[in-house]
């Protein structure tokens, strides 16, 4: 079955930390997306990757890092730097990276402090 | 004024009544539209895909766009309690490597 796997679901972060979230696809789509969701902001785009070797910074890239060294894999990490990282986070992809291509999503990493 | 609006609701509506859920777009380039659900705790599942103007049925739901207006709405059809979820519209312009949602729409259906 074809889809989108991130992990964990859950995921806890001491002060101080970097964590990493997993996003993994099986679909053979060109282009990822990691997205942030707050109660009542909608989905805000972190960062995408159009190819392998090569990732945009979104519009709140700041605090986050990314690589994408696999066309199925595209880890992205919580950074210390990152000051208010409790959020719900979406891994995304489409077949290649125009607009014309719906994204689909997978079921998300919730990230809270400790 | 932002690119796209949505009402947050919450829209609670009794089982068995159409459920109309809109949004407006300021970007007269867009070009595709899509629709997607999201159960709590859930991502986002793509319901509709539509190209420009004009109307896209699939059972229960309709999709529809009116560029003129810029204007895009989904219909639900004899609503179940199963349709309780917030949907989100989206939507890109040719050329563009990013898609644009709106905040999203919490739905209640009420037994």
């Amino acid at each position: 079955d074809g889809g989108i796997t991130q992990s964990p679901k859950y995921l806890f972060r001491k002060e101080g930390q970097n964590v990493t979230l997993s996003c993994e696809q099986n679909l053979n789509h060109d282009a990822m997306y990691w997205y942030r969701q707050d109660p009542g902001q909608g989905l805000r785009l972190i960062y995408y990757s159009q190819i392998v070797n090569d990732f945009q910074k979104g519009d709140i890239a700041e605090g986050y890092s990314v690589s994408r060294e696999k066309k199925e894999s595209f880890p992205l990490t919580v950074t210390s730097a990152q000051k208010n990282p409790t959020a719900f986070y979406l891994c995304a992809s489409s077949k290649t990276p125009r607009g014309n291509q719906p994204q689909h999503f997978g079921d998300g990493t919730r990230l809270s402090i400790l | 004024q932002k690119e796209v609006e949505q009402d947050p609701g919450p829209l609670s509506v009794p089982e068995g009544a159409i459920v109309s859920l809109n949004c407006t777009y300021s970007n007269s380039a867009f070009q595709y539209f899509m629709w997607y659900r999201q159960y709590s705790r859930k991502g986002p599942e793509l319901l509709m895909y539509t190209y420009s103007s004009g109307n896209k049925e699939d059972g229960r739901f309709t999709a529809q766009v009116d560029k003129s207006s810029k204007y895009i709405s989904l219909f639900i059809r004899d609503s179940q309690p199963s349709d309780s979820a917030t949907y989100l519209c989206a939507m890109s312009a040719v050329g563009d490597d990013k898609i644009i949602f709106g905040k999203g729409t919490r739905l209640h259906i009420l037994p």
